[in-house]
């Protein structure tokens, strides 16, 4: 099984919809980011978690919302999804300050 | 604001050659830098790190080498090989106890026979 699993794979939903994105992860790691991903523009964050009670926005986080249900899991939600949320979607953990990530396989998202 | 930035977006070379990617930061609090490389429908991969106390850092094939006075960042990797074809990110952590790696735009590495 992956480190970090993401879910769906790939979605496509109408604007105005609700949607979620999954993540969860096995490293044990305290720390979760949500990351989007669209051409041109790298890997720009969204939230990040450092543990069940913080919650912290990124640098795009208007729009969305995440949710720490457990150290394992993360969830990313759009409340109304709008064609440019369109991108690709990323989840990644770290052990902690100045460690590296391990990223999940993202999740494709359009919105039409 | 301040960002991290490539030199280049793509970078060709032969097989079996050196490949060199550059890429420029403009925060002087960042202390903590990564190089990280992306297949085509893949998540980012972990390839190589180092912090603001060291110069060089060396892993299999990579070295990454940072010099502070010109806020500049490299990925040297030898050798290069047909599976080192992919996209290649630069990204780093700011000091002071704030998180959140900022990625550079990305470097495609292209792998000629």
């Amino acid at each position: 099984d992956a480190d970090v699993t993401q879910t769906p794979r790939n979605r496509i939903t109408k604007t105005g919809k609700r949607i979620m994105l999954e993540c969860s992860q096995t490293k044990g790691h305290d720390r979760m980011y949500w990351y989007r991903q669209d051409p041109g523009l790298g890997l720009r964050l969204i939230y990040y978690s450092f543990d069940v009670k913080d919650i912290n926005k990124g640098e795009i986080s208007d729009g969305y919302s995440v949710s720490r249900q457990a150290q394992a899991k993360f969830s990313l939600s759009l409340e109304s999804a709008i064609p440019n949320q369109t991108a690709l979607y990323f989840c990644a953990t770290s052990p902690g300050h100045n460690y590296g990530y391990t990223f999940g396989s993202g999740t494709r998202l359009t919105v039409v | 604001g301040e960002s991290v930035g490539l030199h280049l977006p793509t970078l060709s070379v032969q097989e079996g050659d050196n490949s060199i990617i550059n890429c420029a930061y403009s925060n002087s609090a960042s202390d903590y830098f990564i190089w990280y490389k992306q297949e085509s429908g893949k998540g980012p991969q972990f390839i190589i790190d180092i912090r603001s106390n060291m110069d060089k850092r060396q892993g299999q094939r990579v070295t990454v080498l940072l010099n502070k006075t010109v806020k500049h960042l490299s990925l040297q990797i030898a050798a290069t090989q047909p599976g080192d074809s992919a996209v290649y990110f630069c990204a780093e952590n700011l000091g002071g106890g704030a998180d959140g790696l900022t990625f550079g735009k990305g470097t495609h590495l292209i792998i000629q026979p």
